[in-house]
Protein backbone atom coordinates (compact mmCIF):
# COMPACT_ATOMS: atom_id res chain seq x y z
CA UNK A 1 0.00 0.00 0.00
CA UNK A 2 0.86 3.01 -0.84
CA UNK A 3 -1.08 5.01 2.31
CA UNK A 4 -2.04 8.51 1.51
CA UNK A 5 -0.52 10.64 -1.14
CA UNK A 6 -0.27 14.03 -1.79
CA UNK A 7 1.11 16.20 -4.18
CA UNK A 8 2.11 18.27 -5.01
CA UNK A 9 5.19 18.55 -2.04
CA UNK A 10 5.68 22.49 -2.80
CA UNK A 11 3.91 25.10 -4.46
CA UNK A 12 4.33 28.70 -4.77
CA UNK A 13 1.43 31.20 -5.33
CA UNK A 14 0.85 34.45 -6.66
CA UNK A 15 -2.28 36.41 -4.85
CA UNK A 16 -5.66 35.56 -6.51
CA UNK A 17 -4.05 32.52 -8.03
CA UNK A 18 -6.07 29.04 -7.82
CA UNK A 19 -4.69 25.49 -7.60
CA UNK A 20 -5.76 21.96 -6.42
CA UNK A 21 -3.69 19.61 -3.87
CA UNK A 22 -4.31 16.51 -4.56
CA UNK A 23 -4.45 13.88 -1.93
CA UNK A 24 -4.98 10.14 -2.05
CA UNK A 25 -5.39 6.87 -0.32
CA UNK A 26 -5.62 3.37 -1.44
CA UNK A 27 -6.48 1.52 2.25
CA UNK A 28 -9.98 2.02 1.49
CA UNK A 29 -10.59 4.55 3.94
CA UNK A 30 -13.74 6.01 4.44
CA UNK A 31 -12.87 9.13 6.38
CA UNK A 32 -10.76 11.83 5.07
CA UNK A 33 -9.78 14.91 6.58
CA UNK A 34 -7.99 18.22 5.45
CA UNK A 35 -5.70 20.05 7.95
CA UNK A 36 -3.47 23.21 7.80
CA UNK A 37 -0.49 23.34 9.81
CA UNK A 38 0.96 27.15 10.72
CA UNK A 39 4.37 27.67 11.76
CA UNK A 40 5.00 26.34 15.42
CA UNK A 41 1.13 25.57 15.96
CA UNK A 42 -0.90 22.78 16.09
CA UNK A 43 -3.12 21.10 13.29
CA UNK A 44 -6.41 23.10 12.25
CA UNK A 45 -9.21 21.15 10.45
CA UNK A 46 -10.47 22.97 6.87
CA UNK A 47 -12.96 19.88 5.60
CA UNK A 48 -13.44 16.43 5.96
CA UNK A 49 -15.44 13.57 4.71
CA UNK A 50 -17.09 10.32 5.81
CA UNK A 51 -17.02 9.04 2.40
CA UNK A 52 -17.83 9.30 -1.28
CA UNK A 53 -20.20 12.17 -1.89
CA UNK A 54 -20.31 13.43 1.50
CA UNK A 55 -18.20 16.56 2.93
CA UNK A 56 -18.41 18.97 5.97
CA UNK A 57 -16.59 21.91 7.13
CA UNK A 58 -13.92 21.74 9.69
CA UNK A 59 -12.73 24.64 11.77
CA UNK A 60 -11.58 26.79 9.37
CA UNK A 61 -12.70 26.20 5.71
CA UNK A 62 -13.26 29.70 4.66
CA UNK A 63 -11.16 30.13 1.34
CA UNK A 64 -11.35 26.23 0.54
CA UNK A 65 -13.53 23.73 -1.32
CA UNK A 66 -13.21 19.87 -1.33
CA UNK A 67 -15.36 17.29 -3.06
CA UNK A 68 -15.31 13.36 -2.61
CA UNK A 69 -16.34 11.76 -6.02
CA UNK A 70 -14.62 8.78 -5.03
CA UNK A 71 -13.46 6.93 -1.82
CA UNK A 72 -9.94 6.96 -3.00
CA UNK A 73 -9.37 11.13 -3.77
CA UNK A 74 -10.05 13.79 -1.45
CA UNK A 75 -8.63 17.13 -3.50
CA UNK A 76 -8.80 20.54 -1.53
CA UNK A 77 -9.25 23.49 -3.94
CA UNK A 78 -7.89 27.19 -3.31
CA UNK A 79 -10.29 29.52 -5.32
CA UNK A 80 -8.44 32.70 -4.75
CA UNK A 81 -4.77 32.49 -2.84
CA UNK A 82 -4.29 34.67 -0.11
CA UNK A 83 -1.01 35.40 2.09
CA UNK A 84 -2.91 33.93 5.16
CA UNK A 85 -3.60 30.40 3.72
CA UNK A 86 0.64 29.98 3.13
CA UNK A 87 0.72 27.12 5.44
CA UNK A 88 1.73 23.17 5.89
CA UNK A 89 -1.30 21.04 4.32
CA UNK A 90 -1.62 17.59 5.74
CA UNK A 91 -4.14 15.37 4.29
CA UNK A 92 -4.97 12.24 6.42
CA UNK A 93 -7.21 9.18 6.74
CA UNK A 94 -8.73 7.34 9.34
CA UNK A 95 -10.27 4.17 10.22
CA UNK A 96 -11.25 2.49 13.37
CA UNK A 97 -10.89 -1.12 13.73
CA UNK A 98 -12.95 -3.40 15.96
CA UNK A 99 -11.68 -7.36 16.59
CA UNK A 100 -11.70 -9.16 19.45
CA UNK A 101 -14.04 -6.85 21.41
CA UNK A 102 -11.71 -4.16 21.60
CA UNK A 103 -11.45 -1.43 18.54
CA UNK A 104 -8.84 0.95 18.44
CA UNK A 105 -7.72 3.83 15.97
CA UNK A 106 -5.73 4.05 12.94
CA UNK A 107 -4.73 7.30 11.51
CA UNK A 108 -2.45 8.12 8.20
CA UNK A 109 -0.97 11.41 7.12
CA UNK A 110 0.53 12.10 3.78
CA UNK A 111 3.75 13.59 3.75
CA UNK A 112 2.51 17.42 3.36
CA UNK A 113 2.21 20.47 0.76
CA UNK A 114 4.56 23.21 1.86
CA UNK A 115 2.49 26.73 0.44
CA UNK A 116 3.33 29.75 -0.09
CA UNK A 117 1.35 32.55 -1.19
CA UNK A 118 3.19 35.63 -2.71
CA UNK B 1 -16.56 26.34 20.76
CA UNK B 2 -13.69 24.01 22.08
CA UNK B 3 -10.96 25.14 23.46
CA UNK B 4 -7.35 23.15 24.52
CA UNK B 5 -4.52 24.29 26.05
CA UNK B 6 -1.67 22.39 26.27
CA UNK B 7 1.11 22.19 28.81
CA UNK B 8 4.53 22.96 28.68
CA UNK B 9 5.32 24.35 25.69
CA UNK B 10 8.38 23.11 26.19
CA UNK B 11 10.25 19.97 27.99
CA UNK B 12 13.83 18.82 28.45
CA UNK B 13 14.51 15.56 30.57
CA UNK B 14 17.30 13.38 30.81
CA UNK B 15 17.33 10.13 29.11
CA UNK B 16 15.67 7.12 31.08
CA UNK B 17 13.06 10.12 33.19
CA UNK B 18 10.15 10.09 32.48
CA UNK B 19 7.58 13.10 30.80
CA UNK B 20 4.49 14.33 31.28
CA UNK B 21 2.58 16.86 28.89
CA UNK B 22 -0.52 17.97 30.14
CA UNK B 23 -3.86 19.68 28.17
CA UNK B 24 -7.09 20.98 29.44
CA UNK B 25 -10.69 21.35 27.03
CA UNK B 26 -13.38 23.45 27.75
CA UNK B 27 -16.69 21.83 25.73
CA UNK B 28 -17.69 18.79 28.48
CA UNK B 29 -19.35 16.83 25.36
CA UNK B 30 -15.69 16.14 24.82
CA UNK B 31 -15.52 12.09 23.90
CA UNK B 32 -12.36 11.68 22.22
CA UNK B 33 -8.36 12.59 22.49
CA UNK B 34 -5.97 11.59 20.49
CA UNK B 35 -2.22 12.51 20.74
CA UNK B 36 0.37 13.04 18.22
CA UNK B 37 3.87 13.14 17.67
CA UNK B 38 5.82 15.38 15.15
CA UNK B 39 8.74 14.90 14.42
CA UNK B 40 11.10 18.26 12.52
CA UNK B 41 9.62 18.35 9.19
CA UNK B 42 7.33 15.00 9.14
CA UNK B 43 4.16 14.08 9.08
CA UNK B 44 2.26 13.49 12.29
CA UNK B 45 1.76 10.00 13.87
CA UNK B 46 -0.80 8.92 15.87
CA UNK B 47 0.88 7.59 18.99
CA UNK B 48 -1.91 7.22 21.31
CA UNK B 49 -5.48 7.83 21.92
CA UNK B 50 -8.22 7.46 24.53
CA UNK B 51 -11.85 7.88 24.42
CA UNK B 52 -14.33 9.26 27.16
CA UNK B 53 -15.63 5.94 28.58
CA UNK B 54 -12.01 4.89 29.67
CA UNK B 55 -9.60 6.28 32.33
CA UNK B 56 -6.33 5.28 31.58
CA UNK B 57 -4.42 3.81 28.30
CA UNK B 58 -1.55 2.10 27.86
CA UNK B 59 0.79 1.24 24.88
CA UNK B 60 4.21 0.12 26.23
CA UNK B 61 6.39 3.37 26.83
CA UNK B 62 3.60 5.68 26.46
CA UNK B 63 0.10 6.23 28.85
CA UNK B 64 -2.58 8.77 28.67
CA UNK B 65 -4.92 9.62 31.41
CA UNK B 66 -8.30 11.62 31.31
CA UNK B 67 -10.25 13.10 34.31
CA UNK B 68 -13.42 14.16 32.93
CA UNK B 69 -14.32 16.21 35.89
CA UNK B 70 -11.50 18.06 35.61
CA UNK B 71 -11.54 18.07 32.14
CA UNK B 72 -8.08 17.64 31.78
CA UNK B 73 -5.85 14.70 29.93
CA UNK B 74 -1.94 14.28 30.35
CA UNK B 75 0.69 12.07 28.11
CA UNK B 76 3.17 10.01 30.13
CA UNK B 77 6.27 9.16 28.71
CA UNK B 78 8.53 6.75 30.55
CA UNK B 79 11.80 5.64 30.52
CA UNK B 80 12.30 8.63 27.34
CA UNK B 81 15.18 7.87 25.19
CA UNK B 82 16.64 9.93 22.58
CA UNK B 83 14.14 9.33 19.84
CA UNK B 84 11.21 10.78 21.50
CA UNK B 85 12.22 13.88 20.86
CA UNK B 86 9.45 15.74 18.87
CA UNK B 87 6.71 17.75 19.06
CA UNK B 88 3.69 16.80 20.75
CA UNK B 89 0.22 17.71 20.26
CA UNK B 90 -2.95 17.00 22.22
CA UNK B 91 -6.27 17.55 20.53
CA UNK B 92 -9.88 16.80 21.81
CA UNK B 93 -13.35 16.15 19.79
CA UNK B 94 -17.16 15.72 20.82
CA UNK B 95 -17.79 13.67 17.69
CA UNK B 96 -16.49 10.55 17.50
CA UNK B 97 -19.36 7.97 17.27
CA UNK B 98 -18.49 4.32 17.34
CA UNK B 99 -17.94 3.00 13.71
CA UNK B 100 -17.79 6.77 12.85
CA UNK B 101 -15.49 9.73 12.01
CA UNK B 102 -13.30 11.20 14.43
CA UNK B 103 -15.28 14.27 14.45
CA UNK B 104 -13.76 17.87 14.23
CA UNK B 105 -9.77 17.66 16.30
CA UNK B 106 -9.19 20.98 18.02
CA UNK B 107 -5.34 20.68 18.84
CA UNK B 108 -3.43 22.07 21.61
CA UNK B 109 -0.43 23.82 20.50
CA UNK B 110 2.11 21.44 21.41
CA UNK B 111 4.89 20.19 23.50
CA UNK B 112 8.45 20.61 22.18
CA UNK B 113 10.27 17.53 23.97
CA UNK B 114 13.98 17.31 24.11
CA UNK B 115 15.77 14.07 25.59
CA UNK B 116 19.43 14.90 26.61
CA UNK B 117 21.58 11.30 26.08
Amino acid sequence: NAGVTQTPKFRILKIGQSMTLQCAQDMNHNYMYWYRQDPGMGLKLIYYSVGAGITDKGEVPNGYNVSRSTTEDFPLRLELAAPSQTSVYFCASWREIIAGGFSYNEQFFGPGTRLTVL
Amino acid sequence: GENVEQHPSTLSVQEGDSAVIKCTYSDSASNYFPWYKQELGKRPQLIIDIRSNVGEKKDQRIAVTLNKTAKHFSLHITETQPEDSAVYFCAASAGLRVGGSQGNLIFGKGTKLSVKP
